[in-house]
């Protein structure tokens, strides 16, 4: 059974910095790109970074580039997003989901981050 | 940036009805990196369709996508009570990837 289990959220304040991790289990991690996704209480979801499955590619919405940071560990099976100069528009869910094609095929349940002073 | 419109936005329909959910491009899509998700209150989004029109694993043939170019659509043929939700779209290109609002479908 393919499992995502992200950690990491918490209560932060404003310009303060967060990691976050996904363990994965019950597919070949090492072969999927993997993406972080987020959704703000109440609103859509927001594609965040994506990591290709050697780390060679990595990508970025505009709305994190310079403050967040993607990263895996293919011999751990996880992946982090390094979070860093974070604000209140940060306050969300992140989910991480593999990618298959352009489809995020499996999705973790997330983990809460509220960026608050 | 490729922007997602969705429509409606709340859909009312009651349990064997037909829902049609509708998704606009603002400049046209390649068909491959078009997708649909639901999601239900409290859980993670499920993929549903990829490439416009094929169905993800364990996902009932009530749902069917379609469209090309700039407009797509999705189907669900005899709504089940489990159904009701909020679906998305969500499309891959030059600027990364991004979803649509969302259409929320409601029991009416």
């Amino acid at each position: 059974e393919v499992q995502l289990v992200e950690s990491g959220g918490g209560l932060v304040k404003p310009g303060g910095s967060l990691r976050l991790s996904c363990a994965a289990s019950g597919f070949t991690f090492s072969s999927y790109s993997m993406n972080w996704v987020r959704q703000a209480p109440g609103k859509g979801l927001e594609w965040v970074s994506s990591i290709s499955s050697s780390s060679s590619y990595i990508y970025y919405a505009d709305s994190v580039k310079g403050r967040f940071t993607i990263s895996r560990d293919n011999a751990k099976n996880s992946l982090y997003l390094q979070m860093n100069s974070l604000r209140a528009e940060d306050t969300a869910v992140y989910y991480c989901a593999s990618l298959k094609g352009a489809t995020f095929g499996y999705w973790g349940q997330g983990t809460l981050v509220t960026v608050s002073s | 940036e490729i922007v997602l419109t969705q429509s409606p936005g709340t859909l009312s329909l009651s349990p064997g009805e037909r829902a049609t959910l509708s998704c606009r491009a603002s400049q046209s899509v390649s068909s491959s990196y078009l997708a649909w998700y639901q999601q239900k209150p409290g859980q993670a989004p499920r993929l549903l369709i990829y490439g416009a029109s094929s169905r993800a694993t364990g996902i009932p043939d009530r749902f069917s996508g379609s469209g090309s170019g700039t407009d797509f659509t999705l189907t669900i043929s005899r709504l089940e009570p489990e159904d009701f939700a909020v679906y998305y779209c969500q499309q891959y290109g030059s600027g990364g990837h991004t979803f649509g609002q969302g259409t929320k479908l409601e029991i009416k």
